[in-house]
């Protein structure tokens, strides 16, 4: 089966930096979206990786390691308007998009 | 604002009713998707249409239907509504099948079933 692991919940302070990681197993692979998603909001899109390596947008990093199926988002400098839930989806090979259940994010002062 | 209109918003109603929820995806996007989102739950995939075709299925259950129109809107079906139905139901859009590209969502639409 298909399946996207994201730990549940995690948090941090202020300032500091959260790598919030994704593990994947899908039938194929056509890249890896990450979105942002306040409380009772519609997800918005923050990256997508297709070949490995880092990529980078402004406080928001991601990384793709294809060989390990391994994804994870890196977020500088938290602000308090980070605290949101951060969702992992796989575009697998038929290119349907497989969401993990998301990284509920805590800010703290 | 992502471009995808939603309709209606906020939606209550009584266990064994119907409701129709409408999306008008982005202009110039043959793609939607429907979505459902229980509280404090991930994105649970419904179905996709391309083109006003079915594309793909997901964990849409026989009491739900959806049908995309010539214009490109629309909408998802809800029937014999349970208690477990109540949600945030979420219309994305995108330029094509969803191979390469970022989904645009609508601002949901939440349905309390009570």
């Amino acid at each position: 089966g298909q399946n996207i692991d994201q730990p549940t919940e995690m948090t941090a302070t202020e300032g500091a930096i959260v790598q919030i990681n994704c593990t994947y197993q899908t039938s194929g692979f056509n890249g890896l979206f990450w979105y942002q998603q306040h409380a009772g909001e519609a997800p918005t899109f923050l990256s997508y990786n297709v070949l490995d390596g880092l990529e980078e947008k402004g406080r928001f990093s991601s990384f793709l390691s294809r060989s390990k199926g391994y994804s994870y988002l890196l977020l500088k400098e938290l602000q308090m308007k980070d605290s949101a839930s951060y969702l992992c989806a796989v575009l697998d090979s038929n290119y349907q998009l497989i969401w993990g259940a998301g990284t509920k994010l805590i800010i703290k002062p | 604002d992502s471009g995808v209109t939603q309709t209606p918003k906020h939606l209550i109603t009584a266990t064994g009713q119907r409701v129709t929820l409408r999306c008008s995806p982005r202009s110039g996007d043959l793609s939607v998707y429907w979505y459902q989102q229980s509280l404090d739950q991930g994105l649970q995939f419904l179905i996709q249409y391309y083109n006003g075709e079915e594309r793909a299925k997901g964990n849409i259950l026989e009491r739900f239907s959806a049908q995309q129109f010539p214009d490109l809107h629309s909408e998802l079906n809800l029937s014999s509504l349970e208690l477990g139905d109540s949600a945030l139901y979420f219309c994305a859009s995108s330029a094509g099948t969803g191979d390469v590209g970022e989904l645009f969502f609508g601002e949901g639409s939440r349905l309390t079933v009570l």
